[in-house]
C-alpha cells in the first residue's frame, strides 16, 4: 500500500497563476482532507469530503477549491494563487467518522511558493 | 475561541532520559485527543488516541494521559532515543458535527534527543 500520495512535491507560482494539486489514497478510506500548515501554527483545515461527489468548506477555504470525482482522489485548485497562500500543503485521509475518533494517515505534502 | 498550545521551544534531552510534552487547551472539551509525530519535511503519522474517560493509554515506550480538569494532555516517550527526535503535534477531536470530526491541531513541540 502506498497509502496518501501528493503530487508535486515541490511548486513555485507567480501570483495570479492557477494550480491544481493532486491527492491519492488507495486504503478505501471514505473521508479526505485538505490541509495548510504555517510556521508557528497548527495544521488548518482547508476543505474536506465524506464521500465521493461531496466536497464541504473547512477552516480557510477561501483561494481554493476541491472536487472529488473518485473516491480515492481529492484534488485542491488554486485559481488565482497569492503571495499568502505560500504554504506546505498536507492531504490526509480518515476511514469515515462519526461518534468516534479516527485516525488521519497523511500524504508527503506539497511545498509551493508564490512569488 | 478553541485554543490549543504545545510548547514552541524546543525540548531538549538526553539519551535514555524520559520526554514529557504538555498539550492545554481552552475553552473546549474534547471527547477525543490524538497525537502525531512530524519529521522535516514529511506528513504527521498517527501515534496515540485517548478518550476522555481514559486516564492514560500506552504504547511500547509512549505514554500519554488526558486530564479534563486541568484541560491538559501529557506526552511521555520513557528510554528516550536520538531516532525519537521530530516535532509532536497534539490534535483535539471537537466531535462529529457538520458530516466530520473536526480536528484541531497545535502547532507542535519539536523534541531533540541527544546522545
Amino acid at each position: 500500500n502506498a497509502g496518501v500520495t501528493q503530487t508535486p512535491k515541490f511548486r513555485v507560482l507567480k501570483t495570479g497563476q492557477s494550480m491544481t494539486l493532486l491527492c491519492a489514497q488507495d486504503m478505501n478510506h471514505e473521508y479526505m482532507y485538505w490541509y495548510r500548515q504555517d510556521p508557528g501554527m497548527g495544521l488548518r483545515l482547508i476543505h474536506y469530503s465524506v464521500g465521493e461527489g461531496t466536497t464541504a468548506k473547512g477552516e480557510v477555504p477561501d483561494g481554493y477549491n476541491v472536487s472529488r470525482l473518485k473516491k480515492q482522489n481529492f484534488l485542491l485548485g488554486l485559481e488565482s494563487a497569492a503571495p499568502s497562500q505560500t504554504s506546505v500543503y498536507f492531504c490526509a485521509s480518515s476511514l469515515r467518522g462519526g461518534p468516534i475518533s479516527y485516525e488521519q494517515y497523511f500524504g508527503p505534502g506539497t511545498r509551493l511558493t508564490v512569488t | 475561541s478553541q485554543k490549543i498550545e504545545q510548547n514552541s521551544e524546543a525540548l531538549n534531552i538526553q539519551e535514555g532520559k524520559t520526554a514529557t510534552l504538555t498539550c492545554n487547551y481552552t475553552n473546549y472539551s474534547p471527547a477525543y485527543l490524538q497525537w502525531y509525530r512530524q519529521d522535516p519535511g514529511r506528513g504527521p503519522v498517527f501515534l496515540l488516541l485517548i478518550r476522555e474517560n481514559e486516564k492514560e493509554k500506552r504504547k511500547e515506550r509512549l505514554k500519554v494521559t488526558f486530564d479534563t480538569t486541568l484541560k491538559q494532555s501529557l506526552f511521555h516517550i520513557t528510554a528516550s532515543q536520538p531516532a525519537d527526535s521530530a516535532t509532536y503535534l497534539c490534535a483535539l477531536d471537537k466531535g462529529f458535527s457538520g458530516g466530520y470530526n473536526k480536528l484541531i491541531f497545535g502547532a507542535g513541540t519539536r523534541l531533540a534527543v541527544h546522545p
